[in-house]
């Protein structure tokens, strides 16, 4: 079954560590995306990538790092810089960036501060 | 810009009646428009997508939704409820046509159905 792999599904950071949340997908999609949830706010863009080797920031990427060196994986790493990382995450991916493609969703990472 | 306001944060049910999810959006450009589900600690499923075609809308799980351009609305509607609606539901408006899909989320409307 063609879907989205996001690992761990729980993980928990420790003050001034640095986190990787993995994400792969075997759709053949060229565009992927990282959203944050929190309760009552919807999803927020991090990141997205149109295309291997290329990504551009989202609507809250600071604090947040990825790359992009294979169609299908786009790690997120959670930096010590981000202050409140306490959320759930989701990965997206779609066949292009176009509007009328929609987007598939893995079933988010929720992590949380020790 | 865009932008989607999803009007109740809460919406509760009985199993069998009908549901009505109501989504008005704003948007400088023809808008794309969909509704997502997602069940607890799951990712996002598409349900149902517009995109200038029909302005009715039918989507999986017997939900529908109608486009109505005069009114920038995009309500949810299903004629009878079961105990597995039950979940978060997110309108989301992206501009139609202009390139880069940048997805504008609602806050989400948690539907709750009782027996």
């Amino acid at each position: 079954d063609g879907g989205i792999t996001q690992s761990p599904k729980y993980l928990f950071r420790k003050e001034g560590q640095n986190v990787t949340l993995s994400c792969e997908q075997n759709l053949n999609h060229d565009a992927m995306y990282w959203y944050r949830q929190d309760p009552g706010q919807g999803l927020r863009l991090i990141y997205y990538s149109q295309i291997v080797n290329d990504f551009q920031k989202g609507d809250i990427a600071e604090g947040y790092s990825v790359s992009r060196e294979k169609k299908e994986s786009f790690p997120l790493t959670v930096t010590s810089a981000q202050k409140n990382p306490t959320a759930f995450y989701l990965c997206a991916s779609s066949a292009t960036g176009l509007d009328n493609q929609p987007q598939h969703f893995g079933d988010g990472t929720r992590l949380s501060i020790l | 810009a865009q932008s989607v306001t999803q009007l109740d944060s809460h919406v509760s049910v009985s199993e069998g009646t009908p549901v009505l999810l109501r989504c008005n959006y704003s948007s400088s450009y023809s808008p794309s428009l969909f509704w997502y589900v997602q069940h607890p600690n799951k990712g996002l499923q598409l349900l149902l997508k517009y995109t200038s075609a029909a302005t009715l809308v039918k989507g999986i799980n017997g939900f529908e939704a109608e486009f109505k351009k005069s009114e920038t609305s995009f309500h949810l509607t299903k004629p009878s409820a079961h105990m597995s609606d039950a979940a978060e539901y997110f309108c989301v408006v992206t501009p139609l046509n202009t390139g880069f899909q940048k997805l504008v989320f609602g806050t989400g409307t948690r539907l709750l159905v009782s027996p």
